[in-house]
């Protein structure tokens, strides 16, 4: 699987939109981004996931570059429970044990 | 539902135990899985099982053993603790299909000493 890079901490302030960056310059063609976060020392949570085309969901929008080398998970009006790990990963489809998480992005939401 | 649950919370083992971590979904997920966490870190792969009956070698299985009786259940086994393996151990599951997301219990906090 391509690898990843997140930026290791973010700060973002309350009810402002939280945009988390990702790289992944080596992803192959049948690779999908996947985003999860985990909220203090809880198990990882499923937030959104996507081919190619920008995705949005209740939770957040995933915007996926053109030549899908990078991504940006967008919360749009980040709170105080948002403060989490958020973690990208790409993967091909049906490689669930291939689901790799790396060190992700600590995202400090303040008040 | 209640999804992946996790027992024991926390536990604390001498060198050389050993203990079984349990885990049971009940969403009728077909694969299932076992990931640590140290801290700072992300996720590693222990094992996982496509079914029951199946499982298979995981990033970093060494020092455990798994087995998949039943759809519902995945138990770790440590059979001989080695202070190594102090760690947060999470259990998933998920449906078959290709872009099914992972469903994640709360976390077995392991301490051995």
């Amino acid at each position: 699987d391509a690898k990843t890079t997140q930026p290791p901490s973010m700060d973002c302030a309350e009810g402002r939109a939280a945009n988390l960056p990702c790289n992944h310059s080596t992803i192959s063609g049948n690779e999908y981004v996947y985003w999860y976060r985990q909220i203090h020392s809880q198990g990882p949570q499923y937030i959104i996931h996507g081919l190619k085309n920008n995705e949005t969901n209740e939770m957040a929008s995933l915007i996926i570059t053109e030549d899908r080398k990078s991504s940006t998970l967008i919360l749009p009006h980040a709170t105080l429970r948002d403060t989490a790990v958020y973690y990208c990963i790409v993967r091909v489809e049906y490689n669930n044990n291939d689901m790799r998480f790396g060190a992700g992005t600590r995202l400090t939401v303040k008040p | 539902n209640a999804g992946v649950t996790q027992t024991p919370k926390f536990r604390i083992l001498k060198i050389g135990q050993s203990m079984t971590l349990q885990c049971t979904q009940d969403m009728n997920h077909n694969y299932m899985y076992w990931y640590r966490q140290d801290p700072g870190m992300g996720l590693k792969l222990i094992y996982y099982s496509v079914g029951a009956g199946i499982t298979d070698k995981g990033e970093v299985p060494n020092g455990y053993n798994v087995s998949r009786s039943t759809t519902e259940d995945f138990p770790l086994r440590l059979e001989l603790a080695a202070p190594s393996q102090t760690s947060v151990y999470f259990c998933a599951s998920s449906l078959m299909t290709g872009n099914s997301p992972l469903h994640f219990g709360n976390g077995t906090r392991l301490t051995v000493t």
